[in-house]
């Protein structure tokens, strides 16, 4: 991913309203890609894993779209709640090799 | 439970001092990783190691050193010649292999003063 310098890009939405974090990954072969969450003074958290040969993937509450076309993915949060407020990175890997990391969306979730 | 475990948790160092952060994982896994993570950017790679005794340099290996003298820890040392040292770091964990994600511990927040 590319650095954004110091300002995170920033998502604000309504608690209770669905959320949608991008992320463009860098490498076409990348095969495998994960997304976290790090919520502030903490270590990332995993929440929801794809493989390039899947285009949708959902856990609870989340969603994962992958679209290789563009190189896009993004994760969709139904009914944002309070404690998802934090930082989301994607992270994308080629096997063999190291994961790189996005720098990440800060969402903000408004009462 | 497992996990990995990151101390401590804020360290200060004086300019010219070595210090020492320390990363412990009882989950197992094979390889290691610390990463820097700095305002506004993705987490860079320091160092990682994916065997015991054995580690490479990642891509802002200057003016950090490791050791892996045990699978249960890796350790960083950031030393006087890392000029820029005040970041948030972190320690990672996983399986060696295939599709196996990153654990995480809760970071080390390190000052100059």
């Amino acid at each position: 991913g590319e650095s954004v310098g110091l300002h995170l890009p920033t998502l604000s939405v309504q608690e209770g309203d669905n959320s949608i974090i991008n992320c463009a990954y860098s490498n076409s072969a990348s095969d495998y890609f994960i997304w976290y969450k790090q919520e502030s003074g903490k270590g990332p958290q995993f929440i929801i894993d794809i493989r390039s040969n899947m285009d949708k993937r959902q856990g609870q509450r989340v969603t994962v779209l992958l679209n290789k076309t563009v190189k896009h993915l993004s994760l969709q949060i139904a009914a944002t709640q309070p404690g998802d407020s934090a930082v989301y990175f994607c992270a994308e890997n080629i096997w063999g090799q190291n994961f790189v990391f996005g720098p990440g969306t800060r969402l903000s979730v408004l009462p | 439970d497992g996990g990995i475990t990151q101390s401590p948790k804020y360290l200060f160092r004086k300019e010219g001092q070595n210090v020492t952060l320390s990363c412990e994982q009882n989950l197992n896994h094979d390889a290691m990783y610390w990463y820097r993570q700095d305002p506004g950017q993705g987490l860079r790679l320091i160092y990682y190691s994916q065997i015991v005794n054995d580690f490479q340099k990642g891509d802002i290996a200057e003016g950090y050193s490791v050791s892996r003298e045990k699978k249960e820890s890796f350790p960083l040392t950031v030393t006087s010649a890392q000029k820029n040292p005040t970041a948030f770091y972190l320690c990672a964990s996983s399986i060696e292999g295939r599709g196996y994600g990153y654990t995480f511990g809760s970071g080390t927040r390190l000052t100059v003063v």
